[in-house]
């Protein structure tokens, strides 16, 4: 089973910040918080990780609160072409990943 | 970042036929391969794991016999779906990682079973 809890869906203007919340009350303290993405009938995307600090690159920002119990995963400025289910997992390095239904997110013109 | 190339994209067969799924990892070397299954509206289920030069670990429920792996090399690895039956129609999807790197999944096969 997953580890984490997403919400089933959420919309965002186009342009705007994209804010989307993870909740992982049970990681353990060597679990990673990865978050990928799946745009329909592809394969998933990495988009980012992080263990305890938080983490920006070119795609997203990823918030871990200092508790490690839940994370927020920011892309600053959401296009159309991020509309996609957006999954959060946590996962120790090297172990196969485990998929929980995710998040959809509708980007909005 | 890394790349990992599944072929064919999409594939038909008949009933009662194989079909062999490559999963391609081209610039780095998957030292371990996860090949999952995707019904629609559904998430990415795992079937299996496989670790270069050893036999490949399954999810309870996933028939080894039907569902073959082999990770001969480092840069490849093969599921093959032995006597392909309608209910075997799926998306399936590799994915690879190395000793230093993240997960990276392929774009995935579609099967559809005749």
């Amino acid at each position: 089973d997953a580890k984490t809890t997403q919400p089933t869906s959420m919309d965002c203007a186009e342009g705007r910040a994209a804010n989307l919340p993870c909740n992982h009350s049970t990681i353990s303290g060597n679990e990673y918080v990865y978050w990928y993405r799946q745009i329909h009938s592809q394969g998933p995307q990495y988009i980012i990780h992080g263990l305890k600090n938080n983490e920006t690159n070119e795609m997203a920002s990823l918030i871990i609160t200092e508790d490690r119990k839940s994370s927020t995963l920011i892309l600053p400025h959401a296009t159309l072409r991020d509309t996609a289910v957006y999954y959060c997992i946590v996962n120790v390095y090297g172990q196969n990943f485990v998929f929980g239904p995710g998040t959809r997110l509708s980007v909005l013109p | 970042g890394a790349v990992v190339s599944q072929h064919p994209s999409r594939v038909i067969c008949k009933s009662g036929t194989s079909v062999k799924i490559e999963c391609r990892s081209l610039d780095f070397q998957a030292t371990t391969m996860f090949w999952y299954r995707q019904f629609p509206k559904q998430s990415l289920m795992l079937m299996a794991t496989s670790n270069e030069g050893s036999k490949a670990t399954y999810e309870q429920g996933v028939e080894k016999d039907k569902f073959l792996i082999n990770h001969a090399s480092l840069t490849l690895s093969t599921l093959t779906v032995t006597s392909a039956h309608p209910e075997d129609s799926s998306f399936y999807i590799c994915s690879a990682r190395g000793p230093n790197t993240e997960a990276f999944f392929g774009q995935g096969t579609r099967l559809t079973v005749v």
